[in-house]
């Protein structure tokens, strides 16, 4: 069974305090890996697609990598609007449902 | 271009009770979806459409019914609610099976 685990469930960082956060997932074959944003109240946006292990996507503060087994999301000087929760996403071949992964909550103090 | 968007917001049903909520898209994707999010778990599949007038199941589809008469638009129907139901639904939509996914907004949804 495919399945995806986030860590850690939530994360508090000052403002310019460098972080990463985890992605591990077991499937059968990736697809493709994604990476969403999502605020308060909202739906979740897109930020990356992942797609081989050594893959690295970078926009703004944020840089994706990805392994065999895992993704990380590097963020470096995060600013309070990057305040979030970060989902993580994979797909498998054959298959129409990306599972995706509970979150990481991000919170960044000014 | 208002990309995904969802009808209602927000509702509250008593258990029993029934409703279909409505997803519309203005960009031309053949893929639709309905998740379901509950706290501390990911997003979960309900059902999906690979094109107008064909659906499939997902992950957890009991107790909804879904419908895509229309290539744009994407209902998602509750024949008889139940608390267990109460959660925030999206839909969302992708060009292809393997592209990014564009969500809507949320509907809000509590069972009592």
């Amino acid at each position: 069974e495919d399945q995806v685990t986030q860590s850690p469930e939530a994360l508090r960082l000052q403002e310019g305090e460098s972080s990463s956060l985890n992605c591990s997932y077991t499937v059968s074959g990736l697809r493709g890996l994604f990476w969403y944003r999502q605020d308060p109240g909202k739906g979740p946006e897109f930020l990356f697609t992942l797609y081989s292990a050594g893959e690295e996507k970078e926009k703004e503060r944020l840089k994706a990598t990805l392994t065999k087994k895992e993704s990380f999301l590097h963020i470096t000087a995060p600013k309070p609007e990057d305040s979030a929760t970060y989902l993580c996403a994979v797909q498998a071949p054959g298959g129409q449902n990306f599972v995706f992964g509970p979150g990481t909550r991000l919170s960044v103090l000014p | 271009n208002a990309g995904v968007t969802q009808t209602p917001k927000f509702r509250v049903l008593k258990t029993g009770q029934s409703m279909t909520l409505l997803c519309a898209q203005d960009m031309n994707h053949e893929y639709m979806y309905w998740y379901r999010q509950d706290p501390g778990m990911g997003l979960r599949l309900i059902h999906y459409s690979v094109g107008e007038g064909t659906t499939a199941k997902g992950e957890v589809p009991d107790g909804y019914n879904v419908s895509r008469l229309k290539k744009q638009n994407f209902l998602l129907g509750l024949e008889s609610a139940a608390p267990s139901q109460t959660s925030v639904y999206f839909c969302a939509s992708s060009l292809k099976t393997s592209a990014r996914l564009h969500f809507g907004p949320g509907t809000r949804l509590t069972v009592t």
